[in-house]
């Protein structure tokens, strides 16, 4: 059950887009089209900002959107917002029927 | 509005025992997966187990275990009181961590965590 790979940090200032990667393998992303997006704040709890790589919840701004190309799956936040600043962790379902998340990348707007 | 709330943490000495609960509400709770995901003071989110939920009289109740705790502990449900346990034996320091309960999106698999608890903590240690 390896993690999935993200980067450590990415930034961007107000008004910008960023995209932050999720890498996986053939067990995982590469698969299913089953990979989440979670978004969280210091002392809270996890949000969900994406599920089935493009969907997102109801109440989920439109500025969060996601997208994969083989293996690797990807967050795109345009329109960077000061209340974005936050965590954000991927996840993938695999095929031994478990869920595997990311390391987590900090966003940071600067 | 959906609901979770979790409780049974605290402190535990390594080789010790534990049972968190999760009280459920404001959703049809026997008929979604639910799973625990913990997370270690200042680090990641990691998977702990799922149950599957029952979208068919007499099946579900599927469980799967991440490798770092499979044999130690286990995840089960009581649809008749909308809770969910997580039963958690042989604890070691490497286990403490703040233990999310999370309602999965779907009935049988734990592809995606749309609600989740505000966690409880467990801490392993002498």
């Amino acid at each position: 059950q390896s993690a999935l790979t993200q980067p450590a940090s990415v930034s961007g200032s107000p008004g910008q887009s960023i995209t932050i990667s999720c890498s996986g393998t053939s067990s995982d992303i590469g698969y299913y089209d089953y990979v989440s997006w979670y978004q969280q704040h210091p002392g809270k709890a996890p949000k969900l900002m994406i599920y089935d790589v493009t969907k997102r919840p109801s109440g989920v701004s439109n500025r969060f959107s996601g997208s994969k190309s083989g293996d690797t799956a990807s967050l795109t936040i345009s329109g960077l917002q000061a209340e974005d600043e936050a965590d954000y962790f991927c996840s993938s379902y695999t095929t031994s029927n478990t869920l595997v998340f990311g390391p987590g990348t900090k966003l940071t707007v600067l | 509005e959906v609901q979770l709330v979790e409780s049974g943490g605290g402190l535990v000495q390594p080789g010790g025992s534990l049972r968190l609960s999760c009280a459920a509400s404001g959703f049809s709770f026997n008929t979604y997966a639910m799973s625990w995901v913990r997370q270690a003071p200042g680090k990641g989110l990691e998977w702990v187990s799922v149950i599957s939920g029952t979208i068919i009289a007499g099946r579900g109740g599927e469980t799967y275990y991440a490798d770092s705790v499979k044999g130690r502990f286990a995840v089960s449900r009581d649809n008749s009181k909308n809770t969910l346990y997580l039963e958690m034996n042989s604890l070691r320091a490497e286990d403490t961590a703040v233990y999310y309960c999370a309602k999965c999106i779907a009935s049988t698999s734990s592809r995606s965590l749309d609600h989740w608890g505000q966690g409880t903590l467990v801490t392993v240690s002498s």
